[in-house]
Formats: C-alpha cells, structure tokens, sequence
C-alpha cells in the first residue's frame, strides 16, 4: 500500500511559538487531509487539500499541498494550549481508501 | 446531532474471550470504517463498508469479522482475542459524493485484552 512519512514524531514548544509538520508519500497523491486528535477523542478534520500547490487555511492554521504532489505541509501560527494533540496526514491509500500517517504529536508548553 | 457514537468505551477482556463493538452514525452516511491506533503507527484500517450490505477487507483484518447491519449500524466482532489486539478502535462514516471524502470519527473504543 502507499506509505506516508510524517515529521516530526514529536514537538515540544513554548506557546506562541509558530509549528510546521509535514508529510511525505512514495507516490502521487490527489488529495491530502489533515486531521487533530485531541486526547481521549477521536480525529476531527482540520484542512481538505484537492490540488497540487493549493494553500488553505483554517484560522492559525495553514495547508499546502506540494506542488511535487508528494508531499503537504501544516503550520499552525501563535500556538495556544489547545493546540494540544497528535496531527496526522491522511491520502489515498489500496482499495481507494484513506491512509494515514504516524502522527505528530504537539505538546505546548506555558 | 451525536454523530459517530460507539460502545463500549472501555472494555477488558482475557485472552481467548469474544467481543463485539458496536457503532452508529446519524449523518445518513453510506460509508463506514473500522481503524485501529496503536502508538507510532497511526491509524490502520480494519475494514470497511462502502455501501449498506457490501464489506471489504482493509489493512489488518486478521482476527476481525464485520456486519453492517443497517445504513446506521457498522458492527466489528473479535471471535477469540488476543494481546497484540489491545488498542484503540475506531469507528468512522463518510459520504459518497465525492472521492476520499472526508471521515467523521466516533470516540473511540480502548480495549485492553490480557
């Protein structure tokens, strides 16, 4: 099936501080998905990409889908606590289902 | 609108024991998945239902069975569990309308087999 490499695993910032993930795939993607989970619930979509360069934004939060299509990015600007959490990728995987990525999970720091 | 809901939350089981998790959606959604998450590696799909009375095989079925028993319904049965079955199980439903659309997920289900 696809692969998708997500990076960091892991960050611990200060609040306010400005985030970037990003996530990489072994092929071709059309669509990227970005998703939070906040602890003990389950994933809430953020940001659904559908073309190659497009750059979204969800308040503090902004997409790009690379332009290589192989590859999106996440960046959250001024972290709040609530920003809390583990942020996965998602793109198409076999049988035109979603895969995911590992995740990265964020720990804001006061 | 509850959405995804799922049951139980939590759930012990011994080694061997039978259990099924149950899941509904209320968003008239004809999709539904199971995944399970363990650390580090994300969210792997179980099964899924594309569509009510059809089921397919995800990433990791082994050891799982599914029953949609209804558009509402999405049902995942473990027949004889097994440690490496601990994990958090999620149920999540989606939309036909367009490729890849996107997941609504339940909260989750945190089983711990011994």
């Amino acid at each position: 099936g696809q692969q998708l490499n997500q990076s960091p695993q892991s960050m611990f910032i200060q609040e306010g501080e400005d985030v970037s993930m990003n996530c990489t795939s072994s092929s071709i993607f059309n669509t990227w998905l970005w998703y939070k989970q906040d602890p003990g619930e389950g994933p809430v979509l953020l940001i659904a990409l559908y073309k190659a360069g497009e750059l979204t934004s969800n308040g503090r939060l902004t997409a790009q889908f690379g332009i290589t299509r192989k590859d999106s990015f996440l960046n959250i600007s001024a972290s709040i606590p609530s920003d809390v959490g583990i942020y996965f990728c998602a793109g198409p995987g076999s049988a035109r289902q979603l895969t995911f990525g590992s995740g990265t999970q964020l720990t804001v720091l006061p | 609108n509850a959405g995804v809901t799922q049951t139980p939350k939590f759930q012990v089981l011994k080694t061997g024991q039978s259990m099924t998790l149950q899941c509904a959606q209320d968003m008239n959604h004809n999709s539904m998945y199971w995944y399970r998450q363990d650390p580090g590696m994300g969210l792997r799909l179980i099964y899924y239902s594309a569509s009510e009375g059809t089921t397919d095989k995800g990433e990791v079925p082994n050891g799982y069975n599914v029953s949609r028993l209804n558009k509402r319904e999405f049902s995942l049965r473990l027949e004889s569990a097994a440690p490496s079955q601990t994990s958090v199980y999620f149920c999540a439903s989606s939309d036909l309308s367009a490729i890849y659309s996107p997941l609504h997920f339940g909260n989750g289900t945190r089983l711990t087999v011994t």
